[in-house]
């Protein structure tokens, strides 16, 4: 079983959709849930970081982790053009001092 | 705040030489580095950590005396890959960390050809 399953996509919605984007994992460690975008061929940029189960909400970015099922999401309203991008889900332990990456969802918007 | 660069951004070298790359943190010091490797349409797979003034840690399966790893200050950290072949050719990032601080800081990241 991978430590981080994350659907590929690719994912392609109209202007103005939610998106909602997700990951699961296996790893019981892991305390920090993080989602990051990545335009092509730059670095990847932070998007929202949480460290406990619930919702954290920032602008129109929804971050949702359900430690119980090992399942995280990332929710996008009013989603823009300018937001194509692949999105990582990312985990870490207080311990090991390294990220996990997931493979990546590529997310297309279309105007 | 929390910059990361990268140079070069992309470098174009023949099979058999040797290529440097640095990744700087413009506004921080970063006592903890690592290195990552992008193939196209995967994910960032992380090949090695380091502290300044220690020795990398490396992840398994890559070769620590291809890939060498120097963090000799707390804002800079090079990656030389010797006697490069077209196999090595990808998108190398490199990130940097804050002591006690889990939150990485990516740079834009290299694109290596190797002809």
């Amino acid at each position: 079983q991978k430590e981080v399953e994350q659907d590929p996509g690719p994912l392609s919605v109209p202007e103005g959709a939610i998106v909602s984007l997700n990951c699961t994992y296996s790893n019981s460690a892991f305390q920090y849930f993080m989602w990051y975008r990545q335009y092509s061929r730059k670095g990847p940029e932070l998007l929202m970081y949480t460290y406990s189960s619930g919702n954290k909400e920032d602008g129109r970015f929804t971050a949702q982790v359900d430690k119980s099922s090992k399942y995280i999401s990332l929710f996008i309203r009013d989603s823009q053009p300018s937001e194509s991008a692949t999105y990582l889900c990312a985990f870490s332990d207080p311990g090991a001092q390294k990220l996990v990456f997931g493979q990546g969802t590529r997310l297309t918007i279309n105007p | 705040g929390a910059v990361v660069s990268q140079h070069p951004s992309r470098v174009i070298c023949k099979s058999g030489t040797s290529v440097k790359i640095e990744c700087r943190s413009l506004d921080f010091q970063a006592t903890t580095m690592f290195w990552y490797r992008q193939f196209p349409k995967q994910s960032l797979m992380l090949m090695a950590t380091s502290n300044e003034g220690s020795k990398a840690t490396y992840e398994q399966g890559v070769e620590k005396d291809k890939f060498l790893i120097n963090h000799a200050s707390l804002t800079l950290s090079t990656l030389t890959v010797t006697s490069a072949h077209p196999e090595d050719s990808s998108f190398y990032i490199c990130s940097a960390s804050d002591s006690g601080d889990y939150e990485q800081y990516f740079g834009p990241g290299t694109r290596l050809t190797v002809t």
